[in-house]
């Protein structure tokens, strides 16, 4: 089943903070970040692993909570770049308790900076 | 190479034509993946390769749509008799072995199939 994303749109000011959650009803091996531009390939931000992990890069991190199949991605002081539709991918395990990087993928949330 | 390859980045077709897109995965990277992105943004999962083997079809419509990975050759994804709701972007990842879990898969530029 595909992971849910909330909220479905964002509007931001430069220099405005964002929350983008992500929920499934699966146990999850991990979640994996994506940004997608209008017409782009998705581009890989960051993968949590179970564990409560969680990681930042810049001004982007992101938190995991396998407890709650839920992961949550945090983007602080917002620049005009980090528009465009994020999002989560996650992973089951498999029956060995690992995985492969077979994703299923949320419906997506679209982040417009505004100057 | 570095990045995913993916051609071409546009392919028309008219209905009942065939279509056939290529991948060529980052050197190294042991998996590859196809998803196919339709206009709603959602990405339905279609087929894996480890190597040159199938690892997992689950996604894949199996009356018109077939998959390749062959050794020294770009993967490739085909659709006979392309249909309407066939039209969407097709992309391609791929990912190294899963070491100590990281599974993080790299997507091309994908191909964007429109069929009239």
């Amino acid at each position: 089943q595909q992971p849910v994303q909330s909220p479905q749109a964002v509007i931001l000011r430069e220099g405005e903070d964002a929350v983008i959650n992500c929920s499934s009803s699966k146990a999850l091996y991990s979640v994996h970040w994506y940004r997608q531009k209008h017409g782009e390939a998705p581009v890989f931000l960051m993968i949590l692993l179970k564990g409560g992990e969680q990681k930042g890069h810049e001004k982007i991190s992101a938190s995991f909570n396998e407890k709650k199949q839920q992961s949550s991605l945090y983007l602080t002081a917002s620049q005009l770049s980090y528009s465009g539709t994020y999002f989560c991918g996650t992973e089951s395990p498999n029956a060995g308790g690992t995985s492969y990087g077979k994703l299923t993928f949320g419906q997506g949330t679209i982040l417009t900076v505004h100057p | 190479g570095e990045e995913v390859a993916q051609t071409p980045k546009h392919l028309v077709r008219g209905e009942g034509q065939k279509a056939k897109l290529y991948c060529a995965p980052i050197k190294g990277h042991s998996y590859v993946f196809w998803y196919q992105q339709v206009l709603k943004n959602e990405f339905k999962f279609l087929i894996s390769f480890q190597n040159e083997n199938v690892f997992d079809e689950t996604g894949m419509p199996k009356e018109r749509f077939s998959a390749k990975c062959l050794p020294n050759s770009p993967c490739s994804l085909e659709i006979q008799a392309t249909k309407l709701e066939d039209s969407a972007v097709y992309f391609c990842a791929s990912s190294q072995s899963p070491l100590r879990g990281r599974t993080e898969a790299f997507f091309g530029q994908g191909t964007r199939l429109t069929v009239v």
